[in-house]
């Protein structure tokens, strides 16, 4: 069974900086585009960030353009996202996704992030 | 990178047929054939049931079917029953992004 296991939230003050990781196992990660989707508490899905099989195509949303970066290392079956500059509206549950077929179709458990002095 | 538009809740009682629809503009929901659909309940990671407008995940049952015109995409749940009470969430592809609708609240009465 597919698996995706995010680490890494944690209660960080405003401007401050954290980096996401998501571990894969039971497929070939490397075939795989990869996507980070984050819920605010109460709110409903955003979709952050995606890399390309290989990380060199990557695509963001406008409100964390020149602040996140995604990455991944495939000899670890790893997708990270190195977060800086934190609002308090960052504030939310960060999901690693995998991209199948123009979709997501295997889904972490996420992992909280907290921005807040 | 507006959000699409979706019903903030529908409901229906058990076996009824309920439809949610997911609006959005030529950019996005008119302009690819790659509307997705994910049901989340409540604490848990979203589920992809419907991919590519109309065809259904695996595993998912045949009671869920989507659907596009135009601009909007809907997802209809026939012979709705107590275990599809959740969150429901269109994606849409929009060029280099992609965005996600409000999201709806399905309530089984």
């Amino acid at each position: 069974e597919v698996q995706l296991v995010e680490a890494g939230g944690a209660l960080v003050q405003p401007g401050g900086s954290l980096r996401l990781s998501c571990a894969a196992s039971e497929f070939t990660f490397s075939r795989y585009w990869m996507t980070w989707v984050r819920q605010a508490p109460g709110k409903g899905l955003e979709w952050v960030a995606n890399i390309d099989q290989v990380g060199n195509e990557k695509h963001y949303v406008d409100s964390v353009k020149g602040r996140f970066t995604i990455s991944r290392d495939n000899a670890k079956n790893s997708l990270y996202l190195q977060m800086n500059s934190l609002r308090a509206e960052d504030t939310a549950v960060y999901y690693c996704a995998r991209d199948w077929l123009w979709a997501r179709d295997y889904w972490g458990q996420g992992t909280l992030v907290t921005v807040s002095s | 990178q507006s959000a699409l538009t979706q019903p903030r809740s529908v409901s229906g009682s058990p076996g009824q047929s309920v439809t949610i629809s997911c609006t959005g503009t030529s950019t996005d929901v008119g302009g690819y054939n790659f509307v997705s659909w994910y049901q989340q309940h409540p604490g848990k990671a979203p589920k992809l049931i419907i991919y590519e407008v109309s065809k259904r995940s695996s595993g998912v049952s045949d009671r869920f079917s989507g659907s596009k015109s135009g601009n909007t995409a809907s997802l209809t749940i026939s012979g709705v029953q107590a275990e599809d009470e959740a969150d429901y969430y269109c994606c849409s592809y929009a060029g280099s992004p992609w965005v996600f609708g409000g999201g709806t609240i399905l309530t089984v009465l």
